[in-house]
C-alpha cells in the first residue's frame, strides 16, 4: 500500500507570507495527525483528525495555524502569516485505530521562514 | 514540561556489539510505548512497541524493556549493524485519553561503526 504522502518536501517563504502544506494519509486510515519538529528537538504533536473532525487540536501553537481535512481524506495545514519561529519540519502521520496503534509518518515538509 | 526524556543525545557502538538506548517518562498515565527510527530527510519509521501490561517485547534484533516502577524503557539492538545508524525516538501515549497522540522524546543519534 502507498505510504503517507506530503507535499511539498521543502518550502522557503518570507515572513508574513502564507504557506499551505498537504498530507495524503494511507487509504482507509481514519486517524490523521500533524506533528512538528523544530531545531532538531523533539517531535511535537499539533493536532489529530478522526475522519473530517478535529479530535484534539491542543498542540496548535496559535491561530495563525489552520488545519482542515476535507471529506475525511487528505489534509492541509495553512500557516498565515508565517513567522520566523514557524520554521521546522512538519510531519503528517496516519493510523487505522487511535489506541495502541503505531502511527505511519510521511517524509515531512521542511519549512523555512526567512 | 518534558514528559518523555532521552538523556543521551548520541551513542556510538561497534558493529556486532549491543546498542542500548534509554528513555524515561514522568506521566504515570502512559500505557503504550513505541520506538521509532529516523533517517535524514525521511519521516520516523515505526520499529517496535510495548504495552504497559508487558515488561518485554522482542522482534528480531530489537527488544524493548519496560520498567513501570522506574518509569523507564530501553531499546536493545543485538547485534548492531551499520544500517542501524539513525536517530531513535522514544514515544508514549495514554489510552485513557480520547486520542492516540504520541509524546516524543528528543531523540538519540546512534552511530554504528564498521
Amino acid at each position: 500500500e502507498a505510504g503517507v504522502t506530503q507535499f511539498p518536501s521543502h518550502s522557503v517563504i518570507e515572513k508574513g507570507q502564507t504557506v499551505t502544506l498537504r498530507c495524503d494519509p494511507i487509504s482507509g486510515h481514519d486517524n490523521l495527525y500533524w506533528y512538528r519538529r523544530v531545531m532538531g528537538k523533539e517531535i511535537k504533536f499539533l493536532l489529530h483528525f478522526v475522519k473530517e473532525s478535529k479530535q484534539d487540536e491542543s498542540g496548535m501553537p496559535n491561530n495563525r495555524f489552520l488545519a482542515e481535512r476535507t471529506g475525511g481524506t487528505y489534509s492541509t495545514l495553512k500557516v498565515q502569516p508565517a513567522e520566523l519561529e514557524d520554521s521546522g519540519v512538519y510531519f503528517c502521520a496516519s493510523s487505522r485505530d487511535f489506541y495502541n496503534s503505531p502511527l505511519h509518518f510521511g517524509n515531512g515538509t521542511r519549512l523555512t521562514v526567512t | 514540561d518534558q514528559q518523555v526524556k532521552q538523556n543521551s543525545p548520541s551513542l556510538s557502538v561497534q558493529e556486532g556489539r549491543i546498542s542500548i538506548l534509554n528513555c524515561d517518562y514522568t506521566n504515570s498515565m502512559f500505557d503504550y510505548f513505541l520506538w521509532y527510527k529516523k533517517y535524514p530527510a525521511e519521516g520516523p519509521t515505526f520499529l517496535i512497541s510495548i504495552s504497559s501490561i508487558k515488561d518485554k517485547n522482542e522482534d528480531g534484533r530489537f527488544t524493548v524493556f519496560l520498567n513501570k516502577s522506574a518509569k523507564h524503557l530501553s531499546l536493545h539492538i543485538v547485534p548492531s549493524q551499520p544500517g542501524d545508524s539513525a536517530v531513535y525516538f522514544c514515544a508514549a501515549s495514554a489510552g485513557s485519553s480520547n486520542t492516540g497522540k504520541l509524546i516524543f522524546g528528543q531523540g538519540t543519534t546512534l552511530q554504528v561503526k564498521p
